[in-house]
């Protein structure tokens, strides 16, 4: 079955405490990328991958990292979480067409963080 | 600066009253507009990509219309199981963001019996 699978689902931290989601998928899509879900803003991308070892910032990159090292795998990192990250986290995947996201991102089912 | 505007933020229908959400934008240059569909607790899910003016998808009750300035996705006959919240993003033609994706802040549709 096509999917992308995020771990873990559910997080609650401590400001500070370094941690990774990570984001797999085994559809052998080029094009991975982050998302953060808050209500009233809607999702907004914080990294996005076009292949292997590359990577480019979206609109909020500020205080996380991101590494593909893997064509099917892409974590996110929060080296320092502070509680203004608190949100529900996409990770998303798709083939390239034309340079960039192709027709059809399938998107992860989210990962809900608490930063205290 | 690009922008993504969804209105209205929420709408309530009843079964089968149709009704039109609408997604504009302002951004140089359109690379893409896509919709999707969330429900409560998951990820969104595909519905259509639009490339340029005039165009139209179709896909059961929905239909999905493009101008130069904005998008509308119609809901015709709605079910009580098209009721989710529904996303617009745009894909833009600028330089430095060939990877980006810009989503509105989407429109939750409640369908009652």
């Amino acid at each position: 079955e096509a999917q992308v699978t995020q771990n873990p689902r559910y997080l609650i931290t401590v400001t500070g405490k370094k941690l990774t989601v990570t984001c797999s998928q085994n559809m052998n899509h080029e094009y991975m990328s982050w998302y953060r879900q808050d209500p009233g803003l809607g999702l907004r991308q914080i990294y996005y991958s076009m292949n292997v070892e590359v990577t480019d910032k979206g609109d909020v990159p500020e205080g996380y990292k991101v590494s593909r090292k893997e064509k099917r795998n892409f974590p996110l990192i929060l080296e320092s979480p502070s509680p203004n990250q608190t949100s529900l986290y996409f990770c998303a995947s798709s083939f390239l067409s034309g340079g960039g996201p192709g027709e059809t991102q399938y998107f992860g089912p989210g990962t809900r963080l608490l930063v205290l | 600066e690009d922008q993504v505007t969804q209105s209205p933020e929420a709408l309530r229908l009843q079964e089968g009253e149709s009704s039109s959400l609408n997604c504009s934008y302002t951004v140089s240059g359109l690379r893409g507009l896509f919709w999707y569909r969330q429900d409560p607790g998951k990820g969104p899910e595909f519905l259509f990509t639009l490339y340029s003016a005039g165009e139209e998808k179709e896909k059961e009750r929905l239909k999905a219309t493009l101008t130069k300035k904005e998008s509308f996705l119609h809901i015709t006959a709605p079910k009580p199981e098209d009721s989710a919240t529904y996303l617009c993003a745009v894909r833009t033609m600028t330089t430095d963001s060939w990877g980006k994706l810009q989503f509105g802040a989407g429109t939750q549709v409640v369908v009652t019996p």
